[in-house]
């Protein structure tokens, strides 16, 4: 199992631009989330997916959106991308997202908006 | 509000010896997860530790155990015979229940750990 992949690793953008960030897991899992990790402030919680075609919004929403059209991809997608979206972004997966379910991470995508 | 707290941006240990690296946290669920990860200088997120809040007993891993007070609303990391390679950022997250019944997870700022040789 090659777990949790995100493409690209590196990113730069301009301001307005919009790109989307790939993530698949090939566990079966059911819940994927993104996260996106700023010095200081921990990892926050963009979206999240409980199955095909459910997805939720996390803590800091604002400037992406997803969709999950199969079990194994959830995308997220920067519309017009912003420096304050300079960050690291995390794809994760669990099981369930239930109780006891750990969740998996992907290798993470630098973004840079300049 | 669901929160999790690490009150320690840094911590320093010697080689070999132990260290506790603390996690607060606040939720009204009765039933939740709590989850300890470790980052490296690499960047990945390394799954160290499970804690679940009806579990009777602390959670271990090897050097890693989870030190739960669950009056005090407390998840603290404890790893044992330090080594070089312990040093890290470490995450306290916990899943709780949302609004619309499913769970999504939160974490905390993160601790520092320099293991000294």
């Amino acid at each position: 199992n090659a777990g949790v992949t995100q493409t690209p690793k590196f990113q730069v953008l301009k301001t307005g631009q919009s790109m989307t960030l790939q993530c698949a897991q090939d566990m079966n899992h059911e819940y994927m989330s993104w996260y996106r990790q700023d010095p200081g402030m921990g990892l926050r919680l963009i979206h999240y997916s409980v199955g095909a075609g459910i997805t939720d919004q996390g803590e800091v929403p604002n400037g992406y959106n997803v969709s999950r059209s199969t079990t194994e991809d959830f995308p997220l997608r920067l519309l017009s991308a912003a420096p304050s979206q300079t960050s690291v972004y995390f794809c994760a997966s669990s099981y369930r997202g239930q109780r006891t379910d750990t969740q998996y991470f992907g290798p993470g995508t630098r973004l840079t908006v300049l | 509000a669901q929160k999790i707290t690490q009150t320690q941006p840094g911590m320093f240990v010697q080689e070999k010896e132990a260290v506790t690296l603390d996690c607060t946290y606040d939720t009204s669920d009765p039933s939740y997860g709590l989850f300890w990860y470790k980052q490296p200088s690499s960047g990945e997120m390394i799954f160290l530790i499970y804690q679940g809040s009806y579990d009777q007993q602390n959670a271990t891993e090897g050097r890693y155990s989870l030190n739960f007070q669950k009056a005090r609303k407390s998840a603290n990391l404890v790893i044992s015979a330090s080594q070089l390679g312990d040093s890290a950022m470490y995450f306290c997250a916990m899943r709780d229940l949302t609004t619309s019944g499913t769970y999504k997870y939160i974490f905390g700022t993160g601790t520092r750990l320099k293991v000294l040789a």
